[in-house]
This record gives structure tokens, sequence and C-alpha cells, in this order.
């Protein structure tokens, strides 16, 4: 299993859709999560974290499934501008330096009029 | 506002040339940390650096050299650019903690190389 891997997409959804995207991970230690936005030809910017089974903030909730070593990016009634990369982030998931993150190779989704 | 900026956003240089990308970022954090990202293949990181002077290798470090000589400023270096090091390259800054999972990204330097 790669240490980070996402729903390839992309996502072409409706104004007002709901759409959820996956992510796995391969280390078991790993203690939180995070969820990273990012623009056409932008950097990418801290969405959600998610430290114990779930997180809601708005339109967006991100869930945390320890067994299965997954974790979900929910989106309500989407907006055109939520169209964007999400990237799935996890700490240390190589097991090893301080401070890394890896990156999942990001989902795009793109949400139409 | 957190503010990290590279110093170059476009770049174009020839196969052999050395490379130099700068960042600098305004917060004080110790983490600095250098990325490539290609479609595909996500971001992956080159190195990354926890402390003036130190510095320790991410996944992907062949071809690259980093520099810290300042707690603000976090340098990467491509001493012989090659065609494959086309790519778009961000800077990231964080604060320490194991399980700290805000990055403050720079705006990112395309660097093709011919």
């Amino acid at each position: 299993r790669k240490e980070v891997e996402q729903d390839p997409g992309p996502f072409n959804v409706p104004e007002g859709a709901t759409v959820a995207f996956n992510c796995t991970y391969s280390n078991s230690a790993s203690q939180s999560f995070f969820w990273y936005r990012q623009d056409c030809r932008k950097e990418p910017k801290l969405l959600m974290s998610v430290y114990s089974s779930g997180n809601e903030d708005g339109r967006f909730t991100a869930q945390l499934n320890r067994a299965s070593q997954y974790i979900s990016l929910l989106i309500r009634d989407s907006k055109l501008s939520d169209s964007a990369t999400y990237l799935c982030v996890v700490p240390n998931a190589g097991g090893t330096s301080y401070g890394k993150l890896t990156f999942g190779q990001g989902t795009i989704l793109t949400v139409h009029p | 506002d957190v503010k990290v900026t590279q110093s170059s956003r476009y770049l174009v240089k020839r196969t052999g040339e050395k490379v130099f990308l700068e960042c600098v970022q305004d917060m004080d954090h110790e983490n600095m940390f250098w990325y490539r990202q290609d479609p595909g293949l996500g971001l992956r990181l080159i190195y990354f650096s926890y402390d003036v002077k130190m510095k320790e290798k991410g996944d992907i470090p062949e071809g690259y050299s980093v520099s810290r000589e300042k707690k603000e400023r976090f340098s990467l270096i491509l001493e012989s650019a090659s065609t494959n090091q086309t790519s778009m390259y961000l800077c990231a800054s964080s604060t320490p903690g194991g399980n700290t999972g805000e990055l403050f990204f720079g705006e990112g330097s395309r660097l093709t190389v011919l």
C-alpha cells in the first residue's frame, strides 16, 4: 500500500451536490490527518484537520476510520468555488522524521452550474 | 498573516546550469521544506530543515542540495540542472510539533530546464 493514496478523480458534480473523497494511509501509528485545498495555479492551503473520529466545519466534514486506515472528506451543497484539488496529508507517514508530511496525489473536483 | 516568499515565480534554465531557488518566511518558523509538484505524482519532499544549519533528506533528494544559514531563509540548489528537474517547486514553513499539519506555502517557482 502506498503511504498515502487518494481517489484519482476527477469528480465533476453539479452545484448543490454532495461529494465525498477517500484517502487511505499505510502507517497505522499516524495520529492526525489533514485535508489541504489547492486552487489552480496556487499553493496548497490547509482546509481541515482530523485528530479523532472526525471534524465538521460548515459544509465540510472530515471523518477518520482507524480500523480501515482511511479518511474521507465530504462536501455538502457544493459551490462553484469549491472547484479545486483536494490533497490528503498524513504526518510522519514514513515513520521517520519530525514534522515531515506526506501528501497524496490529490483529487480534482469540478463543480459546474 | 504568515508570508512565505519564493524569489522567482518562473525560471528557464539550460541543462547543466546551476540553479538557486530562494525562500524566505517572516513568521520565525523553525521548520522549512522544499517540495516539487508534478502531475499525477503530487507533492514530493526534497529536503527539509528544522533548524539553522540543519537539513534532512526527504524522499527525492538526488540532484539537489539545500542551505539554511539563517532561520528565515531556505535555499534549494540544483548543482547541474537536468530536464527531469523541470517542475513546480514549492517552499513551505511550519512551527515545530510532531503532528503539526499546517504548512504555509509560497506561491511556487516553476522551473523549466531546456
